[in-house]
Order: C-alpha cells, then sequence, then structure tokens
C-alpha cells in the first residue's frame, strides 16, 4: 500500500484566495482526520470522519474552512477565503476503526498564505 | 475529554546515555497511549502503543514506554541514545468511544555526539 497520501506537497498563495487540500486515505481505512500543526499551537485536529459521514468539526477554526469525505478513498479541505494566519502545515491521517488502532499520516501539505 | 500532557519542550542527551521523554494523560475510561516520531519535514511515524498487559511496552527502534496507571504516565524511554533519534515526539491518546486522537504538544528530542 502507498500509504495515506496528501497532495499538493506545498501550495502558496496569496490572501483571500481559495485553497484545496487533498487526501487519499488507506484503502479499507474506517476513519480521516484532518490535523493543522503550527509552531505556537502544536498539532491541533481540526475534524474527523468515520466512514465518510464527519463525527467531530469542532476543532475547524471557523467558517472559512470545510472539509468533505464524498467517497471512501478521498477527502478536501478547503479553505475560502485564505488568511496568512491559517499558514501552516496541514496533515492527513487514517486508521482502521477501533481505539486501540493507530493513525497512519500523510507526508503533509505546507501551506502559506501571503 | 481525554487529554495528554507532555511537560518538557526540548530533551536534550548525549549520544550512548539513556533519554526519557515525559507524557501523562488524563482519561475517563481505560487509556489507549500512543508514541509518535517525527522527522524533519515528515509525518507523524507510530512508535509503540499501550492498550492493556505490559505496562512495559516495546517498539520501533528500540524505544519503549512504560505505563504507570497510579501516576497517570507514559513515559518513552531507551537505553542507549543515537544522534538518528533527534527529532520530535509526540505522546496521544485515543478515545475509547469516539475514537478521536489528541496528541501532546511535542517534545525536541536532541542527542548529541
Amino acid at each position: 500500500d502507498a500509504g495515506v497520501i496528501q497532495s499538493p506537497r506545498h501550495e502558496v498563495t496569496e490572501m483571500g484566495q481559495e485553497v484545496t487540500l487533498r487526501c487519499k486515505p488507506i484503502s479499507g481505512h474506517d476513519y480521516l482526520f484532518w490535523y493543522r500543526q503550527t509552531m505556537m499551537r502544536g498539532l491541533e485536529l481540526l475534524i474527523y470522519f468515520n466512514n465518510n459521514v464527519p463525527i467531530d468539526d469542532s476543532g475547524m477554526p471557523e467558517d472559512r474552512f470545510s472539509a468533505k469525505m464524498p467517497n471512501a478513498s478521498f477527502s478536501t479541505l478547503k479553505i475560502q477565503p485564505s488568511e496568512p494566519r491559517d499558514s501552516a502545515v496541514y496533515f492527513c491521517a487514517s486508521s482502521l476503526v477501533g481505539p486501540n488502532e493507530k493513525l497512519f499520516f500523510g507526508s503533509g501539505t505546507q501551506l502559506s498564505v501571503l | 475529554a481525554q487529554s495528554v500532557a507532555q511537560p518538557e519542550d526540548q530533551v536534550n542527551v548525549a549520544e550512548g546515555n539513556p533519554l526519557t521523554v515525559k507524557c501523562t494523560y488524563s482519561v475517563s475510561g481505560n487509556p489507549y497511549l500512543f508514541w509518535y516520531v517525527q522527522y524533519p519535514n515528515r509525518g507523524l511515524q507510530f512508535l509503540l502503543k499501550y492498550i492493556t498487559g505490559d505496562n512495559l511496552v516495546k517498539g520501533s527502534y528500540g524505544f519503549e514506554a512504560e505505563f504507570n496507571k497510579s501516576q497517570t504516565s507514559f513515559h518513552l524511554k531507551k537505553p542507549s541514545a543515537l544522534v538518528s533519534d533527534s527529532a520530535l515526539y509526540f505522546c496521544a491518546v485515543r478515545d475509547y468511544n469516539n475514537n478521536d486522537m489528541r496528541f501532546g504538544a511535542g517534545t525536541r528530542l536532541t542527542v548529541k555526539p
């Protein structure tokens, strides 16, 4: 298996533009997580899905952020409009069901909003 | 809600010396605890986990962790540190009920030759 695949690897955009981050989880995994990593706030859980259904989006910073999982093999995290404070590394992770299961992380998307 | 705390932002050790990276947890039920490592410009990689059973858990790259229920701790250890162990280490807890995973703030380990 290729692991969790995220794209793009790097994204540089200007304030006000729409940004879409993509994730392909490991086949067969029931859970998909989106995290954001910054120096100031560490690793924050933004939202996670179980069988394509959003379970908890309380970590999404504000309405500018949205996430979808139209099928078991694809998820997007969208920021519209983007702001400089959104600059961070965004990670996608997936896992099998169960609290004893580990998460598999993608390589992340480094987002820079100018 | 479950949470973990990593009291040290930075740990420095000399190569060949033992290392310990500390973690304490707070959960309402049985704890499901994890350690991950992050190298520069990479995603997090799983090291080890505690689910139940033996309090000493062995993981990848010679790392181990000791679960202590009375102290609500899950410290990461290695008997002899390598320079290549230098990285960012995260403790995490996964909730029994809703399955989300929460991470600590991370501890930067630096092993000096």
